[in-house]
């Protein structure tokens, strides 16, 4: 079965700290992106790779910052968290050259901070 | 710009009830639709598509039709099970690679 892995499904931090969300997939798929999601607002996209080294803002990139230094893993920063970052944040993956509807998603990481 | 535009939940019906969402796109072009779902505890499937108009996409009950000339993609289910009960998200893929979703509704099945 192909998966999408978020290393925690539950984070709290504290204003100021900075802050890893870890993403990795086993499907050797190019693409990855980092969502947000919010009652009311649905998914927002916060930062997009199509291949290792290559990051894309998405549409809310603003405190944010990725790393992407294998195919597998793509990494979401918050260099100082903000209690407005409080959010459940999901990770997804896709085959280079697929269309959307191929998107694979993790189960999500519930962040609060403090 | 583009967006997605769902009714607002949460939507609460008894089993075998007749389900509909609704959901209504702002596009340039002709983009490709999309319903997911958000089972509890778990990330976003994708549930159904459709990527012209006039096209319906089906799967485990659910349907959808891509209306062009009224710019929507309702999700309908004619008779409803407490597994059911999920978050769904109407989406529309955009030409630059970005898939954008609507707000989610959230569909609670009572037995």
């Amino acid at each position: 079965d192909v998966k999408v892995t978020q290393s925690s499904r539950y984070l709290v931090k504290r204003t100021g700290e900075k802050v890893f969300l870890e993403c990795v997939q086993d499907m050797d798929h190019e693409n990855m992106f980092w969502y947000r999601q919010d009652p009311g607002l649905g998914l927002r996209l916060i930062y997009f790779s199509y291949d290792v080294k290559m990051k894309e803002k998405g549409d809310i990139p603003e405190g944010y910052s990725v790393s992407r230094e294998k195919k597998e893993r793509f990494s979401l920063i918050l260099e100082s968290a903000s209690t407005n970052q409080t959010s459940m944040y999901l990770c997804a993956s896709r085959k280079q050259g697929s269309t959307n509807e191929k998107l694979f998603f993790g189960s999500g990481t519930q962040l609060s901070v403090l | 710009g583009n967006s997605v535009t769902q009714m607002e939940g949460p939507v609460t019906l008894s089993e075998e009830a007749f389900l509909t969402i609704n959901c209504t796109y702002t596009a340039t072009g002709y983009p490709s639709l999309f319903w997911y779902v958000q089972y509890p505890g778990e990330g976003l499937q994708l549930l159904l598509k459709a990527t012209k108009a006039d096209d319906k996409g089906s799967n485990k009950g659910f349907e959808a039709t891509y209306r062009k000339e009224t710019t929507s993609f309702h999700l309908e289910k004619g008779s409803v099970q407490v597994s059911d009960s999920a978050v769904y998200f109407c989406a529309l893929y955009n030409q630059g690679g970005k898939l954008i979703f609507g707000q989610g509704t959230e569909l609670s099945v009572k037995p």
